[in-house]
């Protein structure tokens, strides 16, 4: 079973409106943190938000917040006032689990193409 | 800008061919991972090195194997080269800091295996 899921494989938005992103999870583990990474054309991933299992609130990074359903297993990433230059790829990654003295793997899933038109 | 670099940028081999892909992690991050991202898809997890030893591995063959450095460098190694090793392969450096250990990329380098 996939342990990452974004069912949206390409999404468009109006320049400097909101758009939401899905990402569905899936995890036994209780101790887990899930990220947000955007790569443009260019192929470098640009880590953009984190939210942990334990985290009480939702995070938010300047325009971009993560919405955590944790009872839902979703962690959708919403853009505000979207720009031109969001238009890249958006994928989300889940750790699980943390040891003392390393770290786990990040699993990722598939991405989804965002284009902001102008 | 992460920090971490990668070299380089793009590389053409031949089946049955070995390979030696490099990166240079953020200062002080003592961590660093590597990931195998084919066309269309995302990347997927190959190994990580913590402390220069072997923390940990994907489902990839032997045939990939890596080393990490004292001075925040790394090498990743492929072996026997075939066609599906054509790929984008990050690398991504981290300093384990608790809970919020987030892995910084860089910006790959595209290998084309003929």
């Amino acid at each position: 079973a996939q342990k990452i899921t974004q069912t949206q494989p390409g999404m468009f938005v109006q320049e400097k409106e909101a758009v939401t992103l899905d990402c569905t999870y899936d995890t036994s583990d209780p101790s887990y943190g899930l990220f947000w990474y955007k790569q443009p054309s260019s192929g470098e991933m640009i880590f953009l938000i984190y939210q942990g299992s334990y985290d009480q609130q939702n995070a938010t990074e300047g325009r971009y917040s993560l919405n955590f359903q944790k009872a839902r297993k979703s962690a959708n990433l919403v853009i505000s006032a979207s720009q031109l230059g969001d238009s890249a790829m958006y994928f989300c990654a889940m750790r699980e689990g943390w040891t003392q003295g390393g770290s786990e793997k990040l699993v990722f899933g598939k991405g989804t193409k965002l284009t902001v038109n102008p | 800008e992460t920090g971490v670099t990668q070299s380089p940028t793009h590389l053409i081999k031949t089946r049955g061919q070995q390979v030696t892909l490099r990166c240079s992690s953020q200062s002080g991050h003592n961590t660093v991972s590597w990931y195998q991202q084919a066309l269309g898809q995302g990347p997927q997890f190959i190994f990580q090195y913590y402390r220069e030893e072997e923390n940990g591995r994907g489902n990839f063959p032997p045939r990939f194997s890596g080393l990490q450095f004292p001075n925040y460098s790394s090498e990743l190694n492929v072996n026997a080269l075939e066609l599906d090793d054509s790929a984008l392969y990050l690398c991504a450096s981290s300093l384990v800091q608790g809970l919020r250990e987030t892995q910084y990329f860089g910006p790959g380098t595209r290998l084309l295996v003929l």
